[in-house]
């Protein structure tokens, strides 16, 4: 019952905008996207985390539609070391006990930076 | 530096065996959980704690024990039970009262089945 859909990988020249899509269409009212990378063999990195407003911090942007059914991460400018597999996910924040404790990961985008 | 540790980066269990994963978080979450990766694949939960003392079943807790004694200590035990160990094992941590819950991750600990 996957809740996102993201492509399966995709490339980016090193120094230019890398744009990772995400397909939300059956998000709840309450729930937030957030965003979070892994680079091969280590721990999963939280990048950012939005409800209805476009946001931004020191690592990327996140873009959300009006409609809320997608939304999109931006990594201004790309390095070697942004390769990861990237994770769009989407969940309540608050902590109203069940499910909603634990983080859905699908088997997001392979993101590739080439020099 | 704060931040969550897990030991050691590779274990290797021979059959039969039980052993047992270390995450240590001197963030002074409230939270903390234990994932298994398997290759390709997303992450699942396997159980996870929102205070001391307490902790609770994920989706694949079978095979698995924890324990919560501390704040900054969520062992997990993977036992003779567990017939395909073999896996990526990852711990996080989240500060429970937060509005907005963020879970930060350890490194993991591979498992290996001799």
């Amino acid at each position: 019952d996957a809740k996102t859909t993201q492509p399966p990988s995709m490339d980016c020249a090193e120094g230019r905008a890398a744009n990772l899509p995400c397909n939300h269409s059956t998000i709840s009212g309450n729930e937030y996207v957030y965003w979070y990378r892994q680079i091969h063999s280590q721990g999963p990195q939280y990048i950012i985390h939005g409800l209805k407003n476009n946001e931004t911090n020191e690592m990327a942007s996140l873009i959300i539609t009006e409609d809320r059914k997608s939304s999109t991460l931006i990594l201004p400018h790309a390095t070697l070391r942004d390769t990861a597999v990237y994770y769009c996910i989407v969940r309540v924040a608050e902590n109203s006990g069940g499910s909603n404790y634990k983080l859905t990961f699908g088997k997001g985008t392979l993101l590739t930076v080439n020099p | 530096d704060g931040g969550i540790t897990q030991s050691p980066k590779y274990l290797f269990r021979k059959e039969g065996q039980n052993v047992t994963l270390s995450c240590e978080q001197n963030l002074n979450h409230d939270a903390m959980y234990w994932y298994r990766q398997d290759p390709g694949q997303g992450l699942r939960l396997i159980y996870y704690s929102q205070i001391v003392n307490d902790f609770q079943k994920g989706d694949i807790a079978e095979g698995y024990s924890v324990s919560r004694e501390k704040k900054e200590s969520f062992p997990l035990t993977v036992t003779s039970a567990q017939k395909n160990p073999t896996a990526f094992y990852l711990c996080a941590s989240s500060i429970q009262a937060a509005a907005i819950e963020t879970q930060y991750f350890g490194p993991g600990t591979r498992l290996l089945v001799l």
